[in-house]
């Protein structure tokens, strides 16, 4: 199975800052990562597919990068609406999917 | 649009059976993709429990397997989770999602809004 690792677990941020969230996969998984945003209450969202590749709708502030088994997630100038919950998930094996913990952002 | 929607008692005893079903709207389930399901333990994480392909093909998260079934009905556009022998630890929010591909990468683009169960006696 591979496993997914996301650092930090929880990250205290101000409006306007830029956050970074890694995320770290047993095996090299190419560039089969996608991440997600989870409000409380809510399900989760697609932000970033194929590491990189922006979900229709979302604000270009978020983007995706890496491959193999190192990714992040930035959220270049932080916004009161992105304090939420971010996990990624490999889709290398697919369709067995695995997410990371997560990672919450919280305001400062 | 294409919607998601999630049903099924929201307490289940001990020992039995948990059964839930999830209704698609906009999409004919026939016309390709997974279907899967997801659950999250109160404060805790996303578990992804299985995936159905359009097709019937069914895939388990191995540490569930045992006590999975994942079944796709399209004549009603839907399909559904069972999950046997359930303890404590199963309770949680079940979702739905649907499993897009694009090339040969596959992300979960619509989801369903959850749904609570319960264990309990």
């Amino acid at each position: 199975d591979i496993q997914m690792t996301q650092s930090p677990s929880s990250l205290s941020a101000s409006v306007g800052d830029r956050v970074t969230i890694t995320c770290r996969a047993s095996q090299s998984i190419s560039s089969y990562l996608n991440w997600y945003q989870q409000k409380p209450g809510k399900a989760p969202k697609l932000l970033i597919y194929a590491a990189s590749s922006l979900q229709s709708g979302v604000p270009s502030r978020f983007s995706g990068s890496g491959s193999g088994t190192d990714f992040t997630l930035t959220i270049s100038s932080l916004q009161p609406e992105d304090f939420a919950t971010y996990y990624c998930q490999q889709s290398y094996s697919t369709p067995r999917y695995s997410f990371g913990q997560g990672t919450k952002l919280e305001i400062k | 649009q294409v919607q998601l929607q999630e049903s099924g008692p929201g307490l289940v005893k001990p020992s039995e059976t948990l059964s839930l079903t999830c209704t698609v709207s906009g999409y004919s389930i026939s016309s390709g993709y997974y279907w899967g399901w997801i659950r999250q333990p109160p404060g805790k994480g996303l578990e992804w429990i299985g995936s159905i392909y359009h097709s019937g093909s069914t895939y388990y998260n191995p540490s569930l397997k045992s006590r999975v079934t994942i079944s796709v009905d399209t004549s009603k556009n839907q399909f559904s989770l069972k999950l046997s022998s359930v303890t404590a630890a199963d309770t949680a929010v079940y979702y739905c999602a649907r499993n897009i591909q694009y090339y040969y990468y596959y992300y979960m683009d619509v989801w369903g809004k959850g749904t609570t169960v319960t264990v309990s006696s």
